[in-house]
């Protein structure tokens, strides 16, 4: 199976910044890898997908990068806002088989 | 939250006891999973579904059992309860375009006593 590593720091910046939350990841490369959120007490929610043979992934303030040679995404908040505090996961999926990271927790500091 | 409920959201049992956890969704997604999240864990998945009445095992099954008799309900049964199983239980479903985007529930936090 897979082992999935993400910041086990909890990452605290300052408002207006650019947060950049690491994932590496062992054994196979996975065929897709997505970011959740995870708010206290909630489900957590999706916010982006990118593909092995995708090297960058954009929506909005959020951007995501793959590196299947480093075995290793960034996912980065830029601007951020005291609203984008939260737990954010690392998920990775081949086939029927999905694996998440244990999350980082980003607190932005207004 | 793509309108996926769960019940109960909080259940208190005792050891050998069997729990039946619910999920329903309202998005026609085919596929459906169940995982369990613990302190120091990711996500792990014990079951999904990819359609009625098929199922199949994921990475922590033992003592978990599904059933899935319609689209929008899937359970998740521990056949008898014990103490490792204490944990919070998501349900999350997925469109068959697109089976990695997965939308999750609220989550049962259940606890075996």
């Amino acid at each position: 199976s897979q082992k999935i590593e993400q910041n086990s720091e909890a990452l605290n910046i300052q408002e207006g910044k650019t947060a950049t939350l690491t994932c590496n990841y062992t054994n196979y490369s996975p065929a897709y890898l997505q970011w959740y959120r995870q708010d206290p007490g909630r489900g957590p929610v999706f916010l982006l997908l990118i593909r092995e043979n995708e090297k960058e992934k954009r929506k909005e303030r959020l951007k995501v990068t793959f590196d299947t040679t480093l075995k290793q995404s960034l996912f980065h908040i830029t601007a951020s806002q005291p609203a984008d505090s939260a737990t954010y996961l690392c998920a990775l999926s081949t086939g029927n088989q999905f694996y998440f990271g244990t999350g980082t927790s980003l607190t932005v500091i207004p | 939250d793509a309108g996926i409920t769960q019940s109960p959201r909080h259940k208190v049992t005792e050891t050998g006891t069997p729990v039946t956890l619910r999920c329903h969704q309202t998005e026609n997604h085919r596929y459906m999973y169940w995982y369990r999240q613990d302190p120091g864990h990711g996500l792990r998945l014990i079951h999904y579904s990819y359609g009625v009445k098929d199922t199949d095992k994921g990475e922590v099954s033992d003592g978990y059992s599904v059933s899935r008799s319609k689209t929008e309900d899937f359970l998740l049964t521990l056949e008898s309860a014990t103490s490792s199983q204490t944990s919070v239980y998501f349900c999350a479903s997925a469109d068959s375009d697109r089976p990695y985007e997965q939308y999750f529930g609220p989550g049962t936090r259940l606890t075996v006593t």
